[in-house]
This record gives C-alpha cells, sequence and structure tokens, in this order.
C-alpha cells in the first residue's frame, strides 16, 4: 500500500490569512484527489489532477500536481470560516480501484 | 443529485454483539467501498466491491466482512463487535474505472461498550 503523507496535521490561522497545505509520497500516481470533510458530513471531491505540473484553480483554491507525480499542494488565498474542514488528498497508482488516502489536515480559520 | 445513503448515523452496541452497516447508491456505480476514520489516521480501507457477490479486501479487514447480495447496497459486518471498533465509518461508491471521483455517505459514527 503506498503512503501519503500530509502536512501540516493541524493548521489554525486568521481569516484573510493564505496557506498552503501539501501532500507527499515516494510513489507516483495517475492521478490525485482532494477532498474537503466537514463535521458530521463524508468527504466531498474538490479536484483531480492528473498531468505532472498541472495547476488548477477554483476560486481562492490552487491546486499544483508535482512534476513528477509524487506530490501535490493545495493553496487557499484570503481565507474565510467557511474554509474550515478536513482536507484529505488521495491518490490513485492506476492499477487497483480503490483510492489511498491520506490523514489529512485539519484546517481552522478563525474570524 | 447523487446520492450515498447510510442507514445511521450514530449507533451504541455492547462488545460481542454483531452489527450490520448498512449503504446504498443510487448512481448505479460498480464500485462501493467501506472505510474506517480514525483521528490522524485518515481514511483506510476496509473492504470494497467491484461487483455484486464479489469482494476484495482492504487494507484492515480483520474482524470485518462484507455483504453485497445487489448493485445498489454493500453492507458491513462486525461479527463479533469490540472497543477497538469504535470508530466513525464511511461508505462510498464510485464507477468501474480507477481514479474516479468517490461519492460518500455521511458517516456512522459507531461506539462499542
Amino acid at each position: 500500500t503506498q503512503l501519503l503523507e500530509q502536512s501540516p496535521q493541524f493548521l489554525s490561522i486568521q481569516e484573510g490569512e493564505n496557506l498552503t497545505v501539501y501532500c507527499n509520497s515516494s510513489s507516483v500516481f495517475s492521478s490525485l484527489q482532494w477532498y474537503r470533510q466537514e463535521p458530521g458530513e463524508g468527504p466531498v471531491l474538490l479536484v483531480t489532477v492528473v498531468t505532472g505540473g498541472e495547476v488548477k484553480k477554483l476560486k481562492r483554491l490552487t491546486f499544483q500536481f508535482g512534476d513528477a507525480r509524487k506530490d501535490s499542494s493545495l493553496h487557499i488565498t484570503a481565507a474565510q470560516p467557511g474554509d474550515t474542514g478536513l482536507y484529505l488528498c488521495a491518490a490513485d497508482s492506476g492499477s487497483a480501484r480503490q483510492l489511498t488516502f491520506g490523514s489529512g489536515t485539519q484546517l481552522t480559520v478563525l474570524p | 443529485d447523487v446520492k450515498v445513503t447510510q442507514s445511521s448515523r450514530y449507533l451504541v452496541k455492547r462488545t460481542g454483539e454483531k452489527v450490520f452497516l448498512e449503504c446504498v447508491q443510487d448512481m448505479d456505480h460498480e464500485n462501493m467501498f467501506w472505510y474506517r476514520q480514525d483521528p490522524g489516521l485518515g481514511l483506510r480501507l476496509i473492504y470494497f466491491s467491484y461487483d455484486v457477490k464479489m469482494k476484495e479486501k482492504g487494507d484492515i479487514p480483520e474482524g470485518y466482512s462484507v455483504s453485497r447480495e445487489k448493485k445498489e447496497r454493500f453492507s458491513l459486518i462486525l461479527e463479533s463487535a469490540s472497543t477497538n471498533q469504535t470508530s466513525m465509518y464511511l461508505c462510498a461508491s464510485s464507477v468501474l474505472r480507477g481514479g474516479t471521483e468517490a461519492f460518500f455517505g455521511q458517516g456512522t459514527r459507531l461506539t462499542v461498550v
């Protein structure tokens, strides 16, 4: 089973600040997904990246897939309290039907 | 609106009880999954199924079994619940091709006392 490491594990910031969270592995992925999970709910997909070096933007969220397809980052600009949640990365090696999930970054944005 | 529905949000069971967690999806997805989620450990795959009556072990299958008699329904069974199975359980579904979006249910918080 491939290992996905996410950092930091916890992040607490003030509204309006910028932040970046990371997802790293020693394995190469065919695709990588980012999910957000709010308390009491299941994770919901934010984005899928498939090409090395790919950058995708979703309003104030910017996702990047590393050139070697082993790592990814999520950058949030001007964070808002509504961004609070658990951010999970998940990877598909291409050889199996299931996703492997990282342990997540718990983000708290204080008003 | 796509939907994955888990039968219970909260369950409290006694040690040694047989526990059934039910999951139904309305998207005609081939793949269905059961994960457990514990603080600091992320989502760990227990079992998954890519077809009716098919099942494959995930990373932590010990103490669990599953049943998929119909395409839309995937059940997780704890044959004899133990306190170390206290956790959040998440069901998910996806289309057959790997790497596609997983749709999750709202989760079942199981406490074994």
